[in-house]
């Protein structure tokens, strides 16, 4: 009975490859975000989504894009990976842009 | 945008001591979230605290919005306790919509 759930957790890919990072959340949220935590562990909003409002960061390279079926999903697609891309990706959730936000257990990506 | 800053960044207790995490912040702010990252990783909520005090067993949080600060108390430490905290908040003027983060105090209880 996971919140906030991502698929897979890790990932191993080389340079040059499309992948999609997987993100359902069961706690009737109607906001998701995608973050990046750096080697650093600086964590970084990428998207912010909100009944098909889109917010996107402007640092983010536009080879990443959010896709959402519906309320409760919210997919990241990277188009040709790049070992910059190596992180950990968070996916989170919220009732609105206010309230109290949840995190899945992230998603380590590596690329080789 | 909004500046976090957290204090101290590295924190090494014994077990069984007690610590005051600092998170200060730029601008005025309508969410503040505290978060434990264990060492495997996950994002653990602690406290939502806009504003106001807290207790959650252990730990306790005070936000002071008007002075643009807020404490993490954490007592009795024990080892489980290791890990970063991160403060994270969302700016409450209009075009905010995300939470943004400090860069963590990194805790480690030694037995």
């Amino acid at each position: 009975d996971t919140a906030v759930s991502q698929t897979p957790k890790y990932l191993v890919t080389q340079m040059g490859n499309d992948k999609s990072i997987k993100c359902e959340q069961n706690l009737g949220h109607d906001t998701m975000y995608w973050y990046k935590q750096d080697s650093k562990k600086f964590l970084k909003i990428m998207f912010s989504y909100n009944n098909k409002e889109l917010i996107i960061n402007e640092t983010v390279p536009n080879r990443f894009s959010p896709k959402s079926p519906d309320k409760a999903h919210l997919n990241l697609h990277i188009n040709s990976l790049e070992l910059g891309d190596s992180a950990v990706y968070f996916c989170a959730s919220s009732l609105g842009w206010v309230t109290e936000a949840f995190f899945g257990q992230g998603t380590r990506l590596t690329v080789v | 945008g909004i500046q976090v800053e957290q204090s101290p960044p590295d924190l090494i207790l014994q077990e069984g001591a007690n610590s005051t995490l600092r998170c200060n912040f730029s601008d005025s702010v309508n969410n503040l979230q505290w978060f434990h990252q264990n060492p495997w990783g996950q994002l653990i909520n602690l406290f939502y605290i806009p504003s106001g005090t807290k207790q959650n067993g252990r730990l306790s949080a005070t936000t002071v919005a008007t002075e643009r600060y807020s404490l993490l108390y954490i007592s009795s430490s024990q080892t489980t306790d290791s890990g970063v905290y991160f403060c994270a908040v969302k700016y409450s003027g209009a075009g905010s919509y995300q939470l943004t983060f400090g860069k963590g105090t990194k805790l480690s209880v030694i037995p």
